[in-house]
């Protein structure tokens, strides 16, 4: 069964507006952690944002936001105010409790129009 | 303070020989990671090592691939006798020494992007 869900293979927003990439998880446990992951053309992984599953408020990292839903099991990426740098593969990833792997979702390619 | 870094960035094999892969990890981290990306696909996890253990292979295919992380050294994930679907990015990540029911991130290399002709 697919751990992470990300439902939108592509999306395109004008740059200098936000948008919000969808990240569903599946876990019964109940310590976790969720992560969002930048990959662009060159092909490195770039962390943006963390989200603990027992943190109160959702995380923020300068234009990266995390709206955090645990009881609908979300934890969808907001990018406010585009740049043309933005365009890229984001990768939502969850690690639970004490286990070693990370899960990635399949990725959404974000492209950001002029 | 150096990132995770991985060499070489590209490795082209012919079919049946050898593909070594190389990863040194963070300064101060103990913890070593290695994940595999098909073409559009997401990362798929393959082997968690220690120095001188493998904690969890559970994600590596169970012939023709090893992994080891040396008391001295980089990690290495070995694949013998390489074939077309071996083609990929090989990514590795390091964190830091876990402490007890900490989610901690991981750090990401820049990947080998290996290619099987």
């Amino acid at each position: 069964a697919q751990k992470i869900t990300q439902t939108q293979p592509g999306m395109f927003v004008q740059e200098k507006e936000a948008v919000t990439l969808d990240c569903t998880y599946d876990t019964s446990d109940p310590s976790y952690g969720l992560f969002w992951y930048k990959q662009p053309s060159s092909g490195e992984m770039i962390f943006l944002i963390y989200q603990g599953s027992y943190d109160q408020q959702n995380a923020t990292e300068g234009r990266y936001s995390l709206n955090f839903q645990k009881a609908r099991k979300s934890a969808n990426l907001v990018i406010s105010a585009s740049q043309l740098g933005d365009s890229a593969m984001y990768f939502c990833a969850m690690r639970e409790g004490q286990n070693n792997d990370m899960r990635f979702g399949a990725g959404t390619r974000l492209t950001v129009k002029p | 303070n150096a990132g995770v870094m991985q060499n070489p960035r590209h490795l082209v094999r012919r079919r049946g020989q050898e593909a070594r892969l190389r990863c040194s990890p963070m300064k101060g981290h103990s913890h070593v990671y290695w994940y595999r990306q098909l073409p559009e696909e997401g990362l798929k996890f393959m082997v968690y090592l220690q120095k001188e253990n493998i904690i969890d292979e559970s994600g590596m295919p169970k012939e023709r691939f090893s992994a080891e992380f040396p008391k001295e050294g980089p990690s290495i994930l070995r694949i013998q006798q390489v074939v077309r679907g071996d083609s990929a990015a090989y990514f590795c990540a390091s964190s830091p020494r876990t402490s007890g029911g900490a989610v901690n991130e991981q750090f990401f290399g820049p990947g080998t992007r290996l290619t099987v002709l």
